[in-house]
């Protein structure tokens, strides 16, 4: 069955240290889509990432980087030098067969 | 920004009442998916249109409908309203016939009292 699991419910750091949040999926499918999103208070989801399963390479934004193991389901997202405005809501998701679940979320909080 | 623009923003409806959700997909998106999100959660999906056809749907009942128009403008319905249907409701629209949901809008905020 589809699923994705977010682990950490809500994670807080301190202002320029990196954090990472954690994303496993499961999907009987061969092809799919992975994403991340961005939830800040006002509500409207950002995206920043989809990365397809046949491409395993992992990618760098900026301070964001994120890391796509097919060899154990997951997909995690580092934020290097975290900032105050980096806190929102993370959202992983899976998309295939025309079907998209999202994770719980993780709650990033980071302090000044 | 994502040119993607809900209405109305926040509504307040009455149990057992019937709510009409739309969205205004950015331009040159002919893919429109509807999303649930109640408070707490990830957002759920409901299903989505690609040029005016159902193409995908969520564990929805059928009370949970939809349209999408030839300028793919889309509409969700819910009828028979129930408490557990507040939530906010989210739109996306995607460029191409895949099932990626990309840009969202902010949502409409619906209370069922």
């Amino acid at each position: 069955a589809q699923k994705v699991t977010q682990a950490q419910t809500e994670i807080s750091v301190v202002e320029k240290e990196d954090v990472t949040l954690d994303c496993v999926y499961e999907t009987r499918d061969t092809t799919y889509y992975l994403f991340w999103y961005k939830q800040p208070p006002s509500g409207e989801l950002v995206f920043l990432i989809r990365r397809n399963s046949f491409d395993e390479q992992n990618e760098i934004s900026g301070r964001y980087s994120w890391n796509f193991q097919k060899s154990t389901s997951s997909f995690n997202f580092t934020i290097t030098a975290s900032q105050v405005v980096d806190s929102a809501v993370y959202f992983c998701a899976l998309n295939d067969n025309n079907d998209m679940r999202f994770g719980a979320g993780t709650r990033l909080t980071v302090k000044p | 920004e994502t040119g993607v623009t809900q209405s109305p923003t926040h509504l307040i409806k009455t149990r057992g009442q019937q709510v009409t959700l739309r969205c205004s997909s950015q331009s040159g998106h002919n893919t429109v998916s509807w999303y649930q999100q109640a408070l707490g959660q990830g957002p759920q999906f409901i299903f989505q249109y690609y040029r005016e056809e159902e193409n995908g749907r969520g564990n929805f009942p059928p009370r949970f409908s939809g349209l999408q128009f030839p300028n793919y403008s889309s509409e969700l319905n819910v009828n028979a309203l129930e408490l557990d249907d507040s939530a906010l409701y989210l739109c996306a629209s995607s460029p191409g016939g895949e099932s990626l949901a990309i840009y969202f809008g902010e949502g409409s905020w619906l209370t069922v009292v």
